[in-house]
């Protein structure tokens, strides 16, 4: 089975902090994703990446940013985390050359910025 | 651009009724539909997907037929547990094509009682 590991459960951070969402899957997948969930908002795309050191953005890249400098691994950062950025954090992986290839998530990081 | 609508919850039904949630796309192309759901506490998973018209998804008791004439994908089960209780995701294949990139509808809370 394919496992997405996301390294934190929870965290709590403070307004202005840098944050580092790490997360690994271990299917050699060379696409990998994060997304932002919100009730009422469902999922929104802040970042994806199709290969090692490459990033692509998403729907709502605005105050994030992304690293991936092995392919079993994509972290999420916030550079100055804000309180608009508490939300649940979702990874997700998935082969490429398939557009039928559906995403494996990790369990969730619930970020709550003070 | 693209989108997927479905229907709003929470859904509230007692163990052993039929289930249908509503899902509506708009999309350019002809895309893959897919179902996710989230259990408490976890990441989304995979529940069925179709990648053409009239193609019928199944998994777990669970069915969806897609239907390019309605532009639906509504999810349907004959028989509800309390164990299917969780949050079901309607998604699409978004125009990033290969990329792998999917676009979410807001999630249905479906809540099923003894």
């Amino acid at each position: 089975d394919v496992k997405v590991t996301q390294s934190s459960r929870y965290l709590v951070k403070r307004t202005g902090e840098k944050v580092f969402l790490e997360c690994v899957q271990d299917m050699d997948h060379e696409n990998m994703f994060w997304y932002r969930q919100d009730p009422g908002l469902g999922l929104r795309l802040i970042y994806f990446s199709y290969d090692v050191k490459m990033k692509e953005k998403g729907d709502i890249p605005e105050g994030y940013s992304v690293s991936r400098e092995k392919k079993e691994r994509f972290s999420l950062i916030l550079e100055s985390a804000s309180t608009n950025q508490t939300s649940m954090y979702l990874c997700a992986s998935s082969l490429q050359g398939s557009y039928n290839s559906p995403l494996h998530f990790g369990n969730g990081t619930r970020l709550t910025v003070t | 651009g693209d989108s997927v609508t479905q229907m709003e919850g929470p859904v509230t039904l007692s163990e052993e009724a039929f289930l249908t949630i509503n899902c509506t796309y708009t999309a350019t192309g002809y895309p893959s539909l897919f179902w996710y759901v989230q259990y408490p506490g976890e990441g989304l998973q995979l529940l069925l997907k179709a990648t053409k018209a009239d193609d019928k998804g199944s998994n777990k008791g669970f069915e969806a037929t897609y239907r390019k004439e309605t532009t639906s994908f509504h999810l349907e089960k004959g028989s509800v547990q309390v164990s299917d209780s969780a949050v079901y995701f309607c998604a699409l294949s978004g125009n990033r094509g290969s990329q792998g990139n999917l676009i979410f509808g807001k999630g249905t809370k479906l809540s099923v009682k003894p």
